[in-house]
């Protein structure tokens, strides 16, 4: 069946450096992909809609230039987290729907900035 | 807008007792209505979902879940608690006006089960 996969699951990264999640879709193309970020002992929260071949929609509250979003091709979004301070730290999932709307998500990364 | 509420975010249960967990949804439009599982460091596994199908829904692990438009309501049950159930549970809604692929996801319930 259809598999989003994440990668990396864990990383440890130091302040003020970037860090790049990767979101694909295994075997169905995605022209829409979602960015999602759980804090400590909270629900996830929607960060962005990543769109192949545009912009990115950002969430309101959401720093656009912090969280960089490209929608490479129609299997690959990629998240940098650009000058990753300890706040960032937090679990990055993605969600990609196929052709039925049916969603599926990654394993999620988690980020922790040190 | 769409949005859900899930009430109690605790849940404790002994083993073999009935799991409840309660989702309200709200969506001027009709919803898509999700469950979705998180054991500790991991990702997210759907367990049901209700797609305008029929209204009560089959998932894995022996969960099941009613959707009642009377009462905008999506809760979640298990007949008997095992121990391997204790983990975080999220209901979630999409509608048309996300084009039913962005999912809005509720606080959360933590269920322990007791032995």
């Amino acid at each position: 069946g259809a598999v989003v996969s994440q990668h990396p699951s864990w990383v440890i990264c130091k302040s003020g450096t970037s860090v790049k999640i990767e979101c694909r879709s295994l075997d169905f193309q995605a022209t829409t992909m979602f960015w999602y970020r759980q804090f400590p002992k909270q629900s996830l929260m929607l960060m962005a809609t990543s769109n192949e071949g545009s912009k990115a929609t950002y969430e309101q509250g959401v720093e656009k230039d912090k969280f960089l979003i490209n929608h490479a091709s129609l299997t690959l979004s990629t998240l940098t987290v650009t000058s990753a301070h300890p706040e960032d730290s937090s679990f990055y999932i993605c969600s990609a729907p196929t052709v039925g709307n049916t969603i599926y998500f990654g394993e999620g990364s988690w980020l922790t900035v040190v | 807008a769409q949005s859900v509420t899930q009430l109690g975010s605790h849940v404790s249960v002994s083993e073999g007792a009935l799991v409840l967990l309660r989702c309200n949804y709200s969506s001027s439009v009709p919803p898509y209505l999700f469950w979705y599982v998180q054991y500790p460091n991991q990702g997210l596994q759907l367990l049901l979902k209700y797609t305008s199908a029929a209204t009560l829904v089959k998932g894995i692990n022996g969960f099941e879940a009613e959707f009642k438009k009377s009462e905008t309501s999506f809760h979640l049950t298990k007949p008997s608690a095992h121990m391997s159930d204790a983990a975080e549970y999220f209901c979630a809604v999409s509608d048309r006006s996300g084009g039913y692929q962005k999912v809005t996801f509720g606080t959360g319930t933590k269920l322990q089960v007791i032995p």
